[in-house]
């Protein structure tokens, strides 16, 4: 069955930099769509970043356009955000999720980013 | 960017209760809204997309619905699993938008 598992979370300094990991199984990352979601703590859904199954088409909020790198990894079939300059404002709960059609209809179980001093 | 306004923000309801949800767009997304259900602790979970169609697995009691740039989800009998919070999501135009988010919870 298809499932999505983050990893890379945790405390990190303003100003320093994080790689999260999302594992696939149960479908093959580079057929879909793919997105970053995030839900800071006690707020609502914020989308981050989307790649599209080629890769030719990336897209990032403007919140974090030029900090963040969205990419693919098709040997491990995962999806990666890469996330440098972090602010205080980036704490929160990172999901990657599938899009199906125009929605996502699988996500991960989130890992949480915290940005503190 | 599309701004998506939710309303209303809190529900107070009972089991059995009929549950509308509205969601208004800033301009026309084409029908591609969808709706998801988050319970504390989870990860959002999809009930509607492109408007109306129900995703597989979900029970029927969840219905989306149109009129103009105004998009409503519908819980006909409001069952003790559906106390959550619901949001929508327009996914016609990036940046890709959600509304504020609708807590229902029980009366």
């Amino acid at each position: 069955q298809v499932q999505l598992v983050e990893s890379g979370g945790g405390l990190v300094k303003p100003g320093g930099s994080l790689r999260l990991s999302c594992a696939a199984s149960g479908f093959i990352v580079s057929d879909y769509y793919m997105s970053w979601i995030r839900q800071a703590p006690g707020k609502g859904l914020e989308w981050v970043s989307y790649t599209s199954s080629s890769g030719h088409n990336i897209q990032y909020a403007d919140a974090v356009k030029g900090r963040f790198t969205i990419s693919r990894d098709s040997a491990k079939n995962s999806l990666s955000l890469q996330m440098n300059s972090l602010r205080a404002e980036d704490t929160a709960v990172y999901y990657c999720a599938r899009e199906g059609t125009y929605s996502w209809d699988f996500w991960g179980q989130g890992t949480l980013v915290t940005v503190s001093s | 960017d599309i701004q998506m306004t939710q309303s209303p923000s809190f529900v107070s309801a009972s089991v059995g209760d009929r549950v509308t949800i509205t969601c208004r767009a800033s301009q026309d997304v084409r029908g591609w809204l969808a709706w998801y259900q988050q319970k504390p602790g989870k990860a959002p979970k999809l009930l509607i997309y492109a408007t109306s169609r129900l995703q597989s697995g979900v029970p029927s009691r969840f219905s989306g619905s149109v009129s103009g740039t105004d998009f409503t989800l519908t819980i006909s009998s409001l069952q003790p699993e559906d106390f959550a919070t619901y949001y929508c999501q327009q996914a016609n135009s990036f940046p890709l938008t959600f509304g504020g988010g609708t807590k229902v919870e029980i009366k």
